[in-house]
């Protein structure tokens, strides 16, 4: 059974400040870790999608990396902007293509 | 739009009352989910579809709740007899098959459920 953990569960940053999230994972018995940004009112989007150690995805101020020898992705946002609140969910995909999600961290920029 | 649809986006019943949520997947997508989440939780996997068939359910997925994708196409998720616990927002899901599952899921804007 995939477990996936993510910290903090909130975090409340100023415009300009740079961040960071942890999704951490106890086996690495899966096919791919994914990173999604689900803002108010909209549906959940896809920001990156890594499948082997050692990746790094990078998306404008947004990049991540994924370790699954320690079992760990870390989610940085450089020069946080309050349109980048939000809450980040980190998922696996299981043997059926499904996510397996965690809880979240919920982002709020102040400007 | 050629997203993903859901409705209603909203939705107020009395317990006991059985509710029906519909979604549209992206038009080529042959795999269609429906997840639920409630508030403190990251999305749960209800249960998945390729093309019509009902491929895996969760054990989250009593006997109150059926879904169907009779086609291939849209599907819709129903819930009998709800109870105040219903109350969740129901996400649907589509996405292409891959050979790796690693393909990305391209989510709907969700149907919320209120349960008085």
């Amino acid at each position: 059974i995939l477990n996936v953990e993510q910290s903090p569960q909130s975090l409340h940053v100023q415009e300009g400040d740079s961040t960071n999230f942890t999704c951490s994972f106890p086996s690495s018995n899966f096919y791919a870790l994914h990173w999604y940004r689900w803002e108010t009112a909209k549906s959940p989007e896809a920001l990156f999608v890594m499948t082997l150690n050692g990746d790094e995805k990078k998306k404008g101020r947004i990049s991540a990396t994924l370790n699954t020898k320690e079992g760990y992705s870390y989610l940085y946002i450089k020069g946080s902007q309050p349109e980048d609140s939000a809450t980040y969910l980190c998922a696996l995909s299981g043997s059926q293509g499904n996510l397996i999600f965690g809880k979240g961290t919920k982002l709020s920029v102040k400007p | 739009d050629t997203g993903v649809s859901q409705n209603p986006r909203h939705k107020i019943t009395k317990r006991g009352q059985n509710v029906t949520f519909r979604c549209d997947p992206i038009s080529e997508h042959n795999r269609l989910y429906w997840y639920r989440q409630t508030l403190g939780q990251g999305p749960e996997f209800l249960t998945y579809f390729q093309n019509e068939a009902q491929l895996e359910k969760s054990r989250l997925l009593s006997d109150r709740f059926s879904a169907e994708r009779p086609k291939g196409s849209f599907s819709t998720l129903e819930i009998q007899r709800t109870e105040q616990g219903d109350s969740a927002m129901y996400l649907c899901a589509s996405s292409l098959r891959r050979t790796k599952n690693t393909g990305e899921l391209f989510f709907g804007e969700g149907s919320r459920l209120t349960v008085l």
